[in-house]
């Protein structure tokens, strides 16, 4: 199994909803991540977590909360979120160190009104 | 913090043309990975070539990859309809494990 699956596929949400995205892998890759990209532009990165714990976070507001419950399964939680943060949100896993490749799920198209 | 510039940023050909695009980057890297997203899609990683290496195949794919000059290219030989899709080089710095991206080219591969 070389897939990383991602629901929903999308998301419409107000300003003053809770959501939360979901990823999962089954590939025991011990490193997952965030990206959120907008239209025409490169995917930026947001979150990462290493062996379940978060090892980097790009300054993302804290409206954006992410969760790593185990191995397979990573998580980000939206609270109060801004039209401005509509983006594809993108979840990416890798094995080994970070000179591997990593792969993606096929994203959640969230769009805030 | 985009680390790359990719060119040209669109590129439109014919079925069975080659396509070339080109990636710079700033820093040294340990690797250079390019991936392929088609339109609203996750990305599918392509080829990676390591520092150390000059060139790289996979099927109609090669890759080159000059240090000296921090640049990478992509040549898509003989291509299909089914190429079309948005290309990203990402890069891999020798001071931390971060994935940086180029902007990307996107080609367009008319039938």
């Amino acid at each position: 199994d070389t897939e990383v699956t991602q629901t929903p596929k999308h998301l419409v949400m107000g300003m003053t909803n809770k959501k939360s995205l979901k990823c999962e892998q089954h590939m025991g890759h011990r490193a997952m991540y965030w990206y959120k990209q907008k239209a025409k532009k490169p995917p930026e990165l947001m979150f990462v977590y290493s062996y379940e714990k978060l090892s980097i976070n790009e300054s993302v507001p804290s409206r954006f909360s992410p969760e790593c419950p185990n191995s397979s399964l990573l998580n980000l939680h939206l609270h109060a979120l801004q039209p401005e943060d509509s983006a594809l949100y993108l979840c990416a896993s890798r094995e080994g160190t970070s000179l591997y490749e990593q792969y993606f799920g096929p994203g959640t198209r969230l769009t805030v009104t | 913090s985009q680390q790359g510039e990719e060119d040209p940023q669109a590129l439109s050909i014919q079925e069975g043309e080659n396509a070339t695009m080109n990636c710079s980057y700033k820093t040294s890297i340990n690797n250079l990975q390019w991936y392929r997203q088609n339109s609203g899609r996750g990305l599918v990683h392509l080829i990676l070539i390591r520092s150390n290496e000059r060139e790289k195949h996979s099927g109609r794919l090669r890759v080159t990859l000059d240090t000296s000059k921090k640049s990478s290219s992509l040549l898509i030989t003989a291509s299909r309809a089914a190429d079309t899709a948005s290309y990203f080089c990402a890069t891999v710095s020798t001071h931390g494990g971060k994935l940086i991206f180029g902007q990307g080219t996107e080609l367009s591969v008319k039938p």
